[in-house]
């Protein structure tokens, strides 16, 4: 069983404010680094993937940076809105198949 | 565009029935994957299909047994359900097995309670 871990667990962020989270996957062995956002009573969807070690993604507001050597991710948000609150998931692909998901971080924005 | 569709949204079920929960894909898509949604687990693989006609194991493949019915349906089935597989269901698809680039595309999710 393959230790995606995500920190941290809940984050409480003034509407406004910028705030980054972490994931931390296996250095070895390393395909794609996913990560995805998930909103109440809906189902996850894709933010970014990545492969490269360096890689840096951008949509918006939101961005990721992207360690495989060392093995770990950072998500940043910049300038919170309301709308940003949702549980944020990392995925590690491994191998061929599947993804390992973290148990995500769950951020609210507060106005 | 439907994408990902699942059913059935709901399901209650007593312990030792059985049950199959469908899913289908209008993408295009290779490969398939059924998770389950516990509190506090994350999302945790159950079978995948990489492609037509090959399905595999994943971290959580106990109780359970799928089909690759042809490209565009996986279904899940239950043979004799148990609390323990109280949880939420979710289908996903990607392209290409070979593409490690591409996103899943979930499903709305299958809310299932087993008493």
């Amino acid at each position: 069983i393959l230790n995606v871990e995500q920190s941290p667990q809940s984050l409480h962020v003034q509407e406004g404010d910028s705030t980054n989270f972490t994931c931390s996957f296996p250095s070895s062995n390393f395909y794609a680094l996913h990560w995805y956002r998930w909103e109440t009573a809906k189902s996850p969807e894709a933010l970014f993937v990545m492969t490269l070690n360096g890689d840096e993604k951008k949509k918006g507001r939101i961005s990721a940076t992207l360690n495989t050597k060392e093995g770990y991710s950072y998500l940043y948000i910049k300038g919170s809105q309301p709308e940003d609150s949702a549980t944020y998931l990392c995925a590690f692909r491994g191998g061929a198949d599947g993804l390992t998901f973290g148990k995500g971080t769950h951020l609210i924005i507060q106005p | 565009n439907a994408g990902v569709t699942q059913t059935p949204k709901f399901q209650v079920l007593k312990t030792g029935q059985s049950m199959t929960l469908q899913c289908a894909q209008d993408m295009n898509h290779n490969s398939m994957y059924w998770y389950r949604q516990d509190p506090g687990m994350g999302l945790r693989l159950i079978y995948y299909s990489a492609s037509e006609g090959t399905t595999d194991k994943g971290e959580v493949p106990n109780g359970y047994n799928v089909s690759r019915l042809n490209k565009r349906e996986f279904s899940l089935r239950l043979e004799s359900a148990a609390p323990s597989q109280t949880s939420v269901y979710f289908c996903a698809s990607s392209e290409l097995r070979g593409s490690y680039n591409s996103p899943l595309h979930f499903g709305n999710g299958t809310r299932l309670t087993v008493t």
